[in-house]
């Protein structure tokens, strides 16, 4: 079956590093993933969507990439801030019309 | 905020009872996706209805059933409610066509808790 993987563990990094988050898969050849965040009780909120045919994509300081032949997508946030503490989600388009979403990964930015 | 929103917020029920959850989509969104997250866990797919009709289906058992109305908002109905079912329930608005991937805007979500 279609599995996602993300980091289960919290990741913590201090003020001012690159926090690396890794979405793997197995079982499928999404044509789309995307990265969401989610605080605590609240409704994911949509960060970046990448196509298959895309290696990178980047927004402010966010950055993701796609390795299709890893099965792979690794999500970066540069010069991070305690603001950026959440839980990151990625969702793989099964294309039907439907995503499947890892379990996230909880980043705590320390100051 | 996302424009998408959800009612109600909280929801306490008891076992064997039925459940309707409710959802405005954002201006201009044509698909509406329902949501399961338990505690802890990614986001489940229960189903997408895209311009009133189901557009797919996880693996959720038929006693979770849907309407999408001619304005884009939508229902989930539970019966028979069962421990289990205690979860958020998330909706998120979208904007389907041929040959685009769309990001999704998730409402804030109704909690229910099945007792």
């Amino acid at each position: 079956s279609q599995k996602i993987e993300q980091n289960s563990e919290a990741l913590n990094i201090q003020e001012g590093k690159t926090a690396t988050l890794t979405c793997n898969y197995t079982n499928y050849s999404p044509a789309y993933l995307q990265w969401y965040r989610q605080d605590p009780g609240r409704g994911p909120v949509f960060l970046l969507l990448i196509r298959e045919n895309e290696k990178e994509k980047r927004k402010e300081r966010l950055k993701v990439t796609f390795d299709t032949t890893l099965k792979q997508s690794l999500f970066h946030i540069t010069a991070s801030q305690p603001a950026d503490s959440a839980t990151y989600l990625c969702a793989l388009d099964t294309g039907t019309y439907k995503y499947i979403f890892g379990t996230g990964t909880r980043l705590k930015v320390l100051a | 905020e996302t424009g998408v929103t959800q009612s109600p917020t909280h929801l306490i029920k008891t076992r064997g009872q039925q459940v309707t959850l409710r959802c405005s989509s954002q201006s201009g969104h044509n698909t509406v996706s329902w949501y399961q997250q338990a505690l802890g866990q990614g986001p489940q797919f229960i189903f997408q209805y895209y311009r009133e009709e189901e557009n797919g289906r996880g693996n959720f058992p038929p006693r979770f059933s849907g309407l999408q109305f001619p304005n884009y908002s939508s229902e989930l109905n539970v019966n028979a409610l069962e421990l289990d079912d205690s979860a958020l329930y998330l909706c998120a608005s979208s904007l389907e066509g041929r040959g685009h991937a769309y990001e999704q805007y998730f409402g804030p979500g109704t909690r229910l808790t099945v007792t």
